[in-house]
């Protein structure tokens, strides 16, 4: 079946702006897991949903993050008044039943903020 | 933070040859996985290797586990041009967080 998707690939923002980025995890996946990638880095851990329940935002950096997942399927990532320093891609992924299952990503969303 | 460390950064080899690269970390952990990026895609599951397994193969990827110096290998045999990417470890701690090294950026030349 298809795989993780997200939207939109390529974000520019003006410093201040509001953004919002969305991920369509594999159907069925319980687990949800939203990622940053700064450039030349490897991916830090944002937040984990399991279905629409957000267990954990521990690695969300500011209260200007916030990430939903109403219905258990779709999850939102949004920044509000966006700086210079949350330019990065930002990568979900989803899993099984199990949170220590094989996590499988979209292909990011590059976020720009000039 | 970072809890694992890729080695090297980068690694540019022939076609044909293997590719070599490490993973240290630095606090014990449930399973370690390799993780494949292309130039501006996402991340593609190559290999998990669990605390109690020592190694493991797929195809043309070897993977190997030394939990006593906290340390991983990730071996490509017969590399091909598609094996161009950046590769990271990642590490659990019996969660569900993964915690990824910087990455070994591997050239594949023709």
């Amino acid at each position: 079946g298809a795989g993780v998707s997200q939207s939109p690939r390529y974000k520019v923002a003006k410093r201040g702006q509001d953004v919002a980025l969305r991920c369509d995890p594999i159907s069925g996946h319980v687990s949800l897991f939203w990622y940053q990638q700064a450039l030349g880095q490897g991916p830090e851990f944002l937040t984990y949903f399991q279905n629409e329940a957000q267990l954990d935002k521990s690695g969300l950096p500011s209260d200007r993050f916030f990430a939903e997942r109403p219905e258990g399927s779709v999850s939102t990532l949004k920044i509000q008044r966006t700086q210079q320093e949350d330019s990065a891609v930002y990568l979900c992924a989803s899993g099984g039943t199990g949170a220590r299952e094989t996590q499988y990503f979209g292909p990011g969303t590059r976020l720009l903020v000039l | 933070s970072q809890q694992g460390e890729e080695d090297p950064q980068a690694l540019s080899i022939q076609e044909g040859e293997n590719a070599t690269m490490n993973c240290s970390y630095k606090t014990s952990i449930n399973n370690l996985q390799w993780y494949r990026q292309n130039s501006g895609r996402g991340l593609v599951h190559l290999i998990l290797i669990r605390s109690n397994e020592r190694e493991k193969h797929s195809g043309r990827l070897r993977v190997t586990l030394d939990t006593s110096k906290k340390s991983s290998s990730l071996l490509i045999t017969a590399s091909r041009a598609a094996d161009t990417a950046s590769y990271f470890c990642a590490t659990d701690k019996r969660d569900y967080k993964l915690s990824f090294g910087a990455g070994t950026t591997v050239t594949v030349r023709a």
